[in-house]
């Protein structure tokens, strides 16, 4: 079946630092891919996504690129804030799933001043 | 506009127990889910409706989990009979229009069976 896999956590890093947090996925067909991110206290956020091979989703600073040779969809950031201290989850979406999302078990980062 | 809104926030139940759960999508949204998220797990997949149909419920983990929107707007996750298994954060998550909207998803209800 269908499935997210996506580096565990928690991972700690030092305010300016390169952020990367790997997922792979399984799926028939041609999945949509997502990173949703969990502030301290929050409901999941979108935070970007990309529907096709070789797209590239991007919002505040972070980056995914939709790799279909790899099953792929790594999360990177080049310069983490405090800010960015939440968790992190992967997902993905099959065109036949009416739109449920599958996600994978998430990553904590911590970035510490 | 108001985000998605769910209540309680925090339920404590004894097993044995029904409880419910409610989640109020943003207005007009006429997709719904509910997601189960266990302890340091991810969110898993339990139903979806389009407007009032529950057209997936492939992810009920028994027949004690039951989901209604009668009216293609409030929807009510109830449990039955809860059981230590049941203890998770219930999220609700909805969309504008097709089920391949972009979901937008509430603060969730922590279900605690002792």
């Amino acid at each position: 079946g269908d499935s997210v896999t996506q580096m565990e956590g928690p991972v700690t890093l030092s305010e300016e630092a390169f952020l990367t947090i790997n997922c792979t996925y399984t799926a028939t067909g041609y999945p949509s891919l997502f990173w949703y991110v969990q502030y301290p206290g929050e409901g999941l956020q979108l935070l970007l996504k990309a529907t096709k091979a070789d797209d590239k989703g991007s919002n505040k600073g972070f980056e995914a690129t939709y790799r279909k040779e790899t099953t792929s969809f790594h999360l990177e950031k080049g310069s983490v804030q405090v800010s960015d201290s939440a968790v992190y989850f992967c997902a993905l979406r099959t065109t036949d799933s009416w739109g449920k999302l599958q996600f994978g078990a998430g990553t904590q980062v911590v970035v510490t001043p | 506009g108001a985000g998605v809104s769910q209540s309680p926030r925090y339920k404590v139940a004894k097993r044995g127990q029904d409880v419910a759960l409610r989640c109020d999508p943003i207005s007009g949204h006429v997709s719904l889910f509910w997601y189960q998220q266990a302890l340091g797990q991810g969110p898993e997949f339990l139903t979806y409706f389009q407007n009032e149909a529950q057209l997936d419920k492939s992810g009920l983990p028994s027949d004690r989990f039951f989901a209604e929107r009668p009216e293609g707007s409030v929807s009510t996750l109830k449990i039955q009979r809860t059981q230590q298994e049941d203890s998770a954060v219930y999220l609700c998550a909805s969309s504008r229009e097709t089920s391949t909207d972009t979901q937008y998803f509430g603060p969730g209800t922590r279900l605690t069976v002792l």
